[in-house]
């Protein structure tokens, strides 16, 4: 079964420094969404992504983030400075079309020292 | 107005039992109630998802039940087991995009 797949699975970084975070949605989807976990705590949304362009984001999502598809598979997560709060596992996921299920990646869990 | 509530916490069920995690909303706009399973190291894995034009889906061991003037719905896991422990999320969205999560129940079945 197809499945959304994200790179690195952990990554480590200090305080201040960019981050990217990878993901290969599946390939015949169309809508794209990052999502972060704070350890221990529920699943948050941040932003949906269609047709090359935001649809949807969060109060999370400011500034320090932003979203891009680079190519025809890979969608990733740019963190510009980091902070300690941005500790978390962050997950992408994909949706074939509007209204249907989101497929979610094993996620990324980014340590922010 | 966007939460979802989600309780219990924890919950520690026999093999055989039945597993109930319920679920509370306030926002009428939503019309889409997944629920996710998690693993440890995994990502969230669709379960089962209800709309409100019906009362209740079941899929295997597992059943949503849907209550629209109470703005609950809860899983039901029959027969559960060591298998089924895993942390179980609800969720709710006015369509299948901007999932709001509830905060997890973290499900242990002994055998």
């Amino acid at each position: 079964e197809p499945e959304v797949t994200q790179t690195p699975s952990h990554q480590v970084t200090q305080m201040g420094q960019e981050v990217i975070l990878r993901c290969v949605p599946i390939s015949n989807h169309l809508y794209f969404y990052w999502y972060r976990q704070i350890l221990g705590q529920k699943v948050e949304f941040l932003v949906s992504f269609y047709n090359n362009e935001i649809s949807e984001k969060s109060e999370i999502f400011d500034d320090q983030f932003s979203v891009e598809r680079p190519d025809g598979s890979n969608f990733t997560l740019k963190i510009r400075s980091t902070k300690l709060e941005d500790s978390a596992m962050y997950f992408c996921a994909s949706s074939r079309q509007s209204n249907s299920p989101l497929h979610f990646g094993n996620g990324t869990r980014l340590t922010v020292t | 107005q966007q939460q979802v509530k989600q309780s219990p916490q924890s919950l520690i069920v026999q093999k055989g039992g039945i597993s109930i995690i319920n679920c509370a909303y306030e926002n009428t706009a939503f019309d889409y109630f997944p629920w996710y399973q998690q693993f440890p190291g995994k990502g969230p894995a669709l379960l089962i998802a209800i709309r409100p034009d019906v009362s209740e889906k079941k899929e295997g061991r597992f059943t949503i039940s849907f209550n629209k003037s109470a703005k609950q719905f809860s899983l039901h896991i029959m027969d559960s087991q060591p298998g089924d422990s895993a942390t179980y999320f609800c969720a709710a969205s006015p369509n299948t995009d901007k999932l709001i999560f509830g905060t997890g129940t973290r499900l242990q079945v002994f055998p």
